[in-house]
């Protein structure tokens, strides 16, 4: 199964900050990486599909990068609804389908 | 509005069974593939299982297999996960999740999510 790593796995920011976070696979995936969005209590959100397009609604202050086996999620200015969780996600070789551990986007 | 809404959770002890329920709205669930994903409590997201859209592909993640079964029923816009022989490490929120497909790329990652239902394994 490929394994995807994310990092950091926590981490403090402000509003208005850059912020970026990684997911690396442990083989190739091509582009075939999402990211997604979880708040307390919620069910996760897709943000990003094919490693750098916004799914419908995305603000475009979130954005995506890499290909192969390195990828960035990047958030240009962090507003108080962009703090939660995010998670990587591969659908390049499944079964199964492999999520990152998540990366908890807290407050400063 | 597609939605997608969970049901059939609860409290059972280790060894018992429970059937989930994932009704689906909005969308021509026929033509979709489903997952169902899990979530124990303060933990990551874990793929549980994966059905195709007519229901003849079928995958599991390995800590399941044998033991938790995906089927759907297309007539009622309904997916399903029986879930046999629990175990205390069982317990999580599963949410049923639906394959995005695009024109362009295909099958693209999970959306939309339902808002989950959570099963606890416990005497």
């Amino acid at each position: 199964a490929i394994r995807m790593t994310q990092s950091p796995s926590s981490f403090s920011a402000s509003t208005g900050d850059r912020v970026t976070i990684t997911c690396r696979a442990s083989q190739g995936i091509s582009s075939y990486l999402a990211w997604y969005q979880q708040k307390p209590g919620k069910a996760p959100k897709l943000l990003i599909y094919a490693a750098s397009t916004l799914q419908s609604g995305v603000p475009s202050r979130f954005s995506g990068s890499g290909s192969g086996t390195d990828f960035t999620l990047t958030i240009s200015c962090l507003q108080s609804e962009d703090f939660a969780t995010y998670y990587c996600q591969q659908y390049y070789s499944y079964p199964p389908y492999t999520f990152g551990q998540g990366t908890k986007l807290e407050i400063k | 509005e597609v939605q997608l809404v969970e049901s059939g959770g609860g409290l059972v002890q280790p060894g018992g069974s429970l059937r989930l329920s994932c009704a689906a709205s909005g969308f021509t669930f026929s033509s979709y593939e489903m997952n169902w994903v899990r979530q124990a409590p303060g933990k990551g997201l874990e793929w549980v299982s994966y059905i195709s859209s007519s229901g003849s592909t079928i995958y599991y993640a390995d800590s399941v297999k044998g033991r938790f079964t995906i089927s759907r029923d297309n007539a009622k816009n309904s997916l399903y996960l029986q879930m046999n022989s629990l175990r205390a490490e069982d317990t999580a929120v599963y949410y049923c999740a639906r394959v995005e497909i695009t024109m362009v790329r295909g099958p693209v990652g999970f959306d939309p999510w339902g808002q989950g239902t959570l099963v606890t394994v416990s005497s």
